[in-house]
């Protein structure tokens, strides 16, 4: 059974790093073809994909977003971690941690619940 | 950067059949998938690779991609379908790894 929870501060002032933790269970993020990442979802909007990384520690960020964001992993700890710098209230968001697989493309098997982030001062 | 688009809101009568849309540039040749998000909760895989469906996810789900349309199709529509839905493609190929849909808001009259 794969599970993903994350965990981190729900309230951030304008100019913080962001540091969220996703600890995950149910399957090694050595295994190939598989990846952990974050995704996150602005109240009442659509979601938007932050950066992935994978079994084989290659990281993808989204480009618009890729100059304040870092991922990392600790395969030993089930953990993966993102950065977020220079926070600002349009980043206020549920941000989930994800994990995905490749069977013809990569796609999202199993989500985290979320946690909602707000920036405000 | 890839754009996938989705009407904002599809309406149904329970037991009838809602198709839902999404429009990007020859999508017919990628992967498309689609997430279910009931209110306040995290998104679910309802169908991947245009038309497989997952463990537990009922028949009355299906997808289908051709063309620059992908379209997921809930048959005999029940109360609890009513949830907003996204697809999704990823390319490789470029930067823009995971795209979604705009989203559409299904209503269960």
């Amino acid at each position: 059974q794969i599970t993903l929870k994350e965990s981190g501060p729900t309230l951030v002032k304008p100019t913080q790093t962001l540091t969220l933790t996703c600890t995950f269970s149910g399957f090694s993020l050595s295994t190939t073809r598989v990846g952990v990442g974050w995704i996150r979802q602005p109240p009442g909007k659509a979601l938007e994909w932050l950066a992935f990384i994978y079994w084989n520690d290659d990281k993808r960020y989204s480009p618009s977003l890729k100059s304040r964001l870092t991922i990392t992993k600790d395969t030993s700890k089930s953990q993966v971690v993102l950065t977020v710098t220079n926070m600002d209230p349009v980043d206020t968001a549920t941000y989930y941690c994800a994990h995905s697989v490749y069977s013809t493309s990569y796609y999202v098997g199993y989500w985290g619940q979320g946690i909602p982030v707000t920036v405000s001062s | 950067s890839y754009v996938l688009t989705q009407p904002p809101s599809v309406s149904v009568a329970p037991g009838q059949t809602a198709r839902i849309p999404c429009g990007g540039n020859n999508s017919g040749s990628k992967s498309v998938h689609w997430y279910q998000q009931k209110p306040g909760q995290a998104p679910a895989l309802v169908v991947y690779d245009d038309n497989a469906r997952p463990s537990g996810i009922p028949e009355r789900f299906s997808g289908a991609n051709s063309g620059n349309t992908a379209t997921l199709t809930i048959s005999r529509v029940e109360a609890g379908d009513e949830a907003d839905y996204y697809c999704q493609v990823w390319d490789g190929s470029s930067e823009q790894r995971y795209v979604f849909g705009t989203g559409t808001k299904v209503t269960v009259l």
